[in-house]
C-alpha cells in the first residue's frame, strides 16, 4: 500500500466551483506539503504544515486554503476554481527524525478547471 | 534565499550512451542538494542527496552527482542509460537552516533505442 495517498487522482470541474483535494499518509511524518506542477515551471509550494496547529503559506498560496485535520491528513481547497488553477497537484511529507532532508510524494491529482 | 536552475528542459540521448543533466544553484548559506525523478504518471522520488562530506554522491539506478561548491553546481550523470530511465528529473536545493525545498523547472530525459 502507498504511504502517501491522494484523492481524487483526476478531477474536472467548472469555473467558480469549490473543490477539495485530500492527502493522507501512513508514514507518521509530522510535516506535510502541497505543491502544484506546471510544465516548464517545476514544482511550486502552495502551503506547508509543521503539525496540526502550524500552517504556513508557500510561494503561491493565493486562491487556495488548507486544513490539517490530523497529523495524517492535509487537505487543499480551491474556494472558487479558475482555469489557471489547472495543474498537477502533489502532496508530500517529511520527517523531523530524519532532519526533513527528504520529501515523500503522493501520486498526484490532475485537476482541470473548464 | 536559494534558487536552482536546470539548464536543459529536454535531453534526448541514445540508449547505452552517457548522460549529464545540469543543475546550478545560488545561495548565501550552506545548502543541501537533491535530485528527484518523476516517472510518467507518478509522483517524485528521491534519486540522491548531498548533505555533507564526499562531493561525489551515488544514488539509485546507477546515477551519481558531484557537488562543486566553487561552480555552485550539482550535475547528475549516468555512464549508460536505459529505456527505463525515461523520466523527468528535478534538481532541488534547501538552505541548511531553511525549512523548504526549492525545486528546479525539471529536465525531461528521453531515451532513443
Amino acid at each position: 500500500d502507498a504511504d502517501v495517498t491522494q484523492t481524487p487522482r483526476n478531477r474536472i470541474t467548472k469555473t467558480g466551483k469549490r473543490i477539495m483535494l485530500e492527502c493522507s499518509q501512513t508514514k507518521g511524518h509530522d510535516r506535510m506539503y502541497w505543491y502544484r506542477q506546471d510544465p516548464g515551471l517545476g514544482l511550486r509550494l502552495i502551503y506547508y504544515s509543521f503539525d496540526v496547529k502550524d500552517i504556513n503559506k508557500g510561494e503561491i498560496s493565493d486562491g487556495y486554503s488548507v486544513s490539517r485535520q490530523a497529523q495524517a491528513k492535509f487537505s487543499l481547497s480551491l474556494e472558487s476554481a479558475i482555469p489557471n488553477q489547472t495543474a498537477l497537484y502533489f502532496c508530500a511529507t517529511s520527517d523531523l527524525r530524519s532532519g526533513h532532508y527528504e520529501q515523500y510524494f503522493g501520486p498526484g491529482t490532475r485537476l482541470t478547471v473548464t | 534565499a536559494q534558487s536552482v536552475t536546470q539548464l536543459d528542459s529536454q535531453v534526448p540521448v541514445f540508449e547505452e550512451a552517457p548522460v549529464e543533466l545540469r543543475c546550478n544553484y545560488s545561495s548565501s548559506v550552506s545548502v543541501y542538494l537533491f535530485w528527484y525523478v518523476q516517472y510518467p504518471n507518478q509522483g517524485l522520488q528521491l534519486l540522491l542527496k548531498y548533505l555533507s562530506g564526499s562531493t561525489l554522491v551515488k544514488g539509485i539506478n546507477g546515477f551519481e552527482a558531484e557537488f562543486n561548491k566553487s561552480q555552485t553546481s550539482f550535475h547528475l550523470r549516468k555512464p549508460s542509460v536505459h529505456i527505463s530511465d525515461t523520466a523527468e528529473y528535478f534538481c532541488a536545493v534547501r538552505g541548511s537552516s531553511a525549512s523548504k525545498i526549492i525545486f528546479g523547472s525539471g529536465t525531461r530525459l528521453s531515451i532513443r533505442p
